[in-house]
């Protein structure tokens, strides 16, 4: 089976733009994870979708936003972004039907950057 | 939310064994992970225990849990340079969401 995929894996922004992350998550995964790596907070939660529901959410602004479609991919959502927003975010699929406590799987992440 | 601890760096010498140390807060975690990442990479998953286990072993890898602690630790035999890395331990906190570690980097040495 092909892994989890993310597009693009590297962005370059400026303050104030939005910018649009793809997760494909392994075929027959129907819950799809965001994660936010800083080096100065780690690995964050951002938010959890399973059959287009978002199911949990995580600590970060209204800014952040996701979506997922009927073939499970996920998008993910920054708008006005700033520069605290620069930071390797990982999309991570798992099954999904076992309470929310599936192995997860990790894609290769998107890199941002804030100038 | 819960707390993962972990040392924050480890250096061995090839061929020695690594052994990797993390705490968790809560006692009602289900699922113990063990990441890898490699500069630049995702998280490569190595391998989980369930809590009701104490020891799992996969090939070079073996993993202990204590509960009573709330202990968990990976150790790597016959550590390789391959196996430089930052290692992660995470818990499973809610639906979806691993709760993880600040990381763990490894050093090998020749």
């Amino acid at each position: 089976k092909a892994g989890v995929t993310q597009t693009p894996r590297y962005l370059i922004k400026t303050r104030g733009q939005q910018v649009t992350l793809s997760c494909s998550p392994i075929s027959g995964h129907r819950s799809v994870s965001w994660y936010q790596q800083t080096p100065g907070q780690g690995l964050q939660f951002l938010f959890e979708y399973f059959s287009e529901t978002q199911r949990n959410k995580g600590n970060f602004p209204g800014r952040f936003s996701g979506r997922q479609f009927s073939n499970s991919r996920s998008e993910m959502n920054v708008s006005t972004l700033e520069l605290g927003d620069s930071a390797l975010y990982l999309c991570a699929s798992s099954s999904g039907l076992a309470g929310g406590q599936e192995t997860q799987y990790f894609g290769p992440g998107t890199r941002l950057l804030v100038l | 939310g819960e707390d993962v601890e972990q040392s924050l760096f480890l250096s061995v010498r090839e061929g020695d064994s690594s052994v990797i140390n993390c705490t968790y807060t809560d006692s009602s975690s289900t699922y113990l992970y063990w990441y890898k990442q490699e500069p630049g990479a995702g998280l490569q998953l190595l391998t989980y225990i369930f809590s009701n286990m104490d020891m799992k072993q996969d090939q070079r890898l073996t993993v202990l849990l204590n509960k009573k602690d709330k202990h968990l630790s990976l150790r790597i035999a016959d550590t390789q340079t391959g196996d430089s890395a930052i290692y992660f331990c995470a818990e499973f906190e809610s639906w979806g969401k691993l709760q993880f570690g600040a990381g763990t980097q490894v050093v090998v040495t020749p």
